[in-house]
């Protein structure tokens, strides 16, 4: 089957950076992405990884390897708005998306 | 260009009930798939269909169906309600292999 693993809750102050891992088990592996999710509020879209490496897209950064089923996500220069829960999501075979259980991030002034 | 559209917002249906919620895709985006939440869980897929045709599918039992209309508009049914369906049913869709774009989704309670 396929899993992923990742801390229930990260805190941390504004200004600070801070790395949320996940771990995944899968026998098919076509990418892992990153997702933010607001109360309330759909999933958006932050980052994906295909090969191994860093991503960056602004504040934001992901990194993926392969040899060790492992990512993670990188959030700098934290703001209070980054208070959210973050998933990463497995692309495994026919098309489909796997969510880990996600990871709550709160953000202190 | 429009985002993903669902719904209704809220619905309360009573156990053994039949439901259908509505999803309007982004425009031109031909393939959507829908996911439902339990609270404090993340999002499980439940099916997704390509040119109104189902191509993929989760752990979820037949009584979880769905439809892919042309113009781009998808519905979830779901028969004989259960306690444990009460969740946020989002759907989302996309291009080829681009990102999903997520709805705001449905919050379904079933009594």
């Amino acid at each position: 089957g396929q899993s992923l693993e990742q801390p229930s809750e990260v805190t941390a102050v504004e200004g600070a950076i801070v790395q949320i891992n996940c771990t995944y088990q899968t026998s098919g592996f076509y990418g892992l992405s990153w997702y933010q999710q607001h109360d309330g509020g759909a999933p958006t879209f932050l980052s994906y990884n295909g090969l191994d490496g860093l991503e960056e897209t602004g504040r934001f950064s992901s990194f993926l390897s392969r040899s060790d089923s492992y990512g993670y996500l990188l959030l700098q220069e934290l703001q209070m708005k980054d208070s959210a829960s973050y998933f990463c999501v497995l692309k495994g075979g026919a098309d489909k998306l796997i969510f880990g259980t996600g990871t709550r991030l709160q953000v202190f002034p | 260009e429009t985002g993903v559209t669902q719904s209704p917002t809220h619905l309360i249906k009573t156990r053994g009930q039949q439901v259908t919620l509505r999803c309007s895709s982004q425009s031109g985006h031909n393939t959507v798939s829908w996911y439902q939440q339990a609270l404090g869980q993340g999002p499980q897929f439940i099916f997704q269909y390509y040119r109104e045709e189902e191509n993929g599918r989760g752990n979820f039992p037949p009584r979880f169906s769905g439809l892919q209309f042309p113009n781009y508009s998808s519905e979830l049914n779901v028969n004989a309600l259960e306690l444990d369906d009460s969740a946020l049913y989002l759907c989302a869709s996309r291009q080829g292999d681009s990102p999903l774009h997520f709805g705001n989704g449905t919050r379904l309670t079933v009594t």
